[in-house]
This record gives structure tokens, sequence and C-alpha cells, in this order.
């Protein structure tokens, strides 16, 4: 069965402050994984994803096998960075299996 | 920027009632998808659709739903009769030439069934 798991619903930090985003994800295959946001009032678009290695936004994520996690990071968050985030994987077919989401809020 | 658009935003209906939402992917997208999420819980997965047919679908896409593509441009899902716990949003996505997994979402169209 493919699972993804946020275990935070909210998470509240100062600006500047860092920040980590919590996924683990439960696959027997080698998933592609997935950061998508949602800032308010607009729609679910893809942040990043583990394929590509890439920063976005100041954000990076690392896959790791041995704790079947995909944490997302940022060292400063940042006001605009307030937003939900879901963790989603991708298991041998087409369908995205998306985690409940962490709501974050960056406070001034 | 080419956006994927859903139609209507919101919608109200009783229950029983057969209900078709709209969606336009982006236009040169070849995967089509339908999520759903009900209030407070996860976004899940209903169906996806590639070369006018559908490809996979979840347990929850029962003989109520069915999506078709009836002119080329738009993507439509329909259930039949609707009931209560069909209450959500739901999200059309499209994505590119190949399998990516880089979605690209619609707005919504929120249904609540009374």
């Amino acid at each position: 069965a493919q699972r993804v798991t946020q275990p935070e619903k909210l998470l509240s930090v100062f600006k500047g402050a860092p920040v980590e985003l919590k996924c683990n994800y439960s696959y027997s295959g080698s998933p592609e994984l997935f950061w998508y946001v949602q800032y308010s009032r607009q729609r679910l678009q893809l942040l990043l994803r583990h394929i590509s290695r890439e920063s976005i936004k100041g954000f990076t994520a690392d896959l790791n096998k041995g704790e079947t996690s995909f944490h997302l990071k940022k060292p400063f968050a940042q006001e605009e960075d307030s937003a939900m985030y879901y963790c989603a994987l991708q298991g041998g077919s087409e369908k995205l299996v998306f985690g409940k989401g962490t709501k974050l809020t960056v406070n001034p | 920027e080419p956006e994927v658009t859903q139609t209507p935003s919101h919608q109200v209906t009783q229950m029983g009632q057969e209900v078709i939402l709209r969606c336009v992917p982006i236009s040169n997208h070849l995967y089509f998808y339908w999520y759903r999420q009900i209030l407070g819980q996860k976004v899940e997965f209903l169906v996806s659709f590639y070369n006018n047919e559908i490809s996979e679908k979840s347990e929850i896409f029962d003989d109520q739903f069915s999506v078709e593509r009836p002119d080329g441009s738009n993507f439509t899902l329909k259930i039949r009769s609707t009931k209560l716990e069909d209450s959500a949003m739901y999200f059309c996505a499209s994505s590119g030439t190949d399998r990516t997994g880089e979605l690209f979402f619609g707005e919504g169209s929120r249904l609540t069934v009374l």
C-alpha cells in the first residue's frame, strides 16, 4: 500500500527561522516524491520533486530511503512562505498519493 | 501562462441529482485527472484519463462516476446520483506529454450535496 504521512497539521515559525516540514512515506518500490504548495486563494502547484534535486524558493528536500522520509526544509523562512504544503508520492502508476498537508504560518 | 480552468466554482445540489463538473485542461497536455478533497481530509485520486480512455481509477470511482472528453478540449466528471458524502472540492489536473508527475491543477469545483 502507498501511504504518505505528514505528522504536523499546523506549523508556526517566525520570519528568519529555519523551517522543516516532515513527510514520511510507505511504498515497497522506488517512489517519486513531490512537494506541492497551495498559497491562500491560489491553486495547488508543484514546489519541487526529488528527482530534479533542485532548490525552489529556497526550499530543498532530500529523499532518505532508509528512513522513508522526504522532509522539506528552508533555512530562513519568509512571510510569503505561509501556505498549505502537501507531500505526494507516485509509485508505479499515474496517481499521486497525497499526505493530509501541513499549514505553515510564518509570523513577522 | 496556460492554466487549467474549472466550472462551476461552486455547485449546490439535492441528493440524488446528477452533477457534471467541467474542466478545460492545458491545450497540449495528454493526461487528465480528477482528484477530490473532502473538507479537512487529504486530496484523493479519483481517475486518470489518457488517449480517450480511463487509464487508472480508484476504489472511490464507482459506477456513479464517469468521465468524458466530449469535444477534444473539455474534460468532464459526471456524478449520476449524488450522495451527501460526495460533498467535496473536486480538482481537475492535467500533465504534459509524458508521465512526469508534475500535475497542473485547476482551482477546483466545490460541490455541496444537500
